[in-house]
């Protein structure tokens, strides 16, 4: 099983700034099947990068994804308000699927 | 617009059986696997399996001895069943769908059922 680490656990920033958020994983994820999902409370999670660098459909271009092999980062150049959020990777390249812990970007 | 939407009993004691539904509409039901994901309260994601319109099944090791998934294709749905449910299985549970060829992750969910075992 592909254990995924994410880091930092919470990331208290403000709008405007940066995010970089990063994913790690305990072995290769095969063809960079790694995706990130948004989650806000008491919803389900929102597909917002897969294959690690497409953006899903209605993604905003301030969303970006990098990374290949075992590491992988969310960059969210411009926080906007309705950013604050916690978001998880997810590697869909060798079963069973797997999520990372998740990082809390907070005001 | 495709839409998943579940429902299946929200309260279990210990030793019971889970039970969960999801139905596909607006969309096809032949494109993809179906799957179930579970969330502990105020904790992270967890996959439990899933299950293509044929009747084929990916279960997670951690559950797979507990885990039933099945699919009635005449009403574009597919369900969950966990058996021997205990506290740790409090959660709520989501169904979503993973494109068949050429996936990219889950790129349509449920709005979630909240399962609680007590006795």
């Amino acid at each position: 099983e592909i254990v995924l680490t994410q880091s930092p656990g919470t990331l208290s920033l403000s709008p405007g700034e940066r995010a970089i958020l990063s994913c790690r994983a305990s072995q290769d994820i095969r063809r960079d099947y790694l995706a990130w999902y948004q989650q806000k409370p008491g919803q389900a999670p929102r597909l917002f990068i897969y294959e690690a660098s497409t953006r899903a459909t209605g993604i905003p271009d301030r969303f970006s994804g990098s990374g290949s092999g075992t590491d992988f980062t969310l960059t969210i150049t411009r926080l906007e308000p309705e950013d604050f959020a916690v978001f998880y990777c997810q590697q869909y390249g060798s079963s069973p699927w797997t999520f990372g812990q998740g990082t809390k970007v907070e005001i | 617009q495709v839409q998943l939407q579940q429902w299946g009993a929200g309260l279990l004691k210990p030793s019971e059986t889970l039970s969960l539904t999801c139905a596909v509409s607006g969309g096809s039901f032949s494109s993809f696997y179906w799957n179930w994901i579970r969330q502990p309260p105020g904790k992270g994601l967890e996959w439990i399996g899933e299950i293509d319109h044929s009747g084929i099944t990916n279960y997670n090791p951690s559950l797979k001895s507990r885990v039933t998934m099945s699919v009635d294709t005449s009403k574009n749905q597919f369900s969950l069943k966990l058996r021997s449910v205990t506290a740790a299985d409090t959660s709520v549970y989501y169904c979503a769908r993973v494109q068949h060829w050429l996936p990219r992750g889950f790129d349509l969910w449920g709005q979630g059922t909240l399962v609680t075992v007590s006795s």
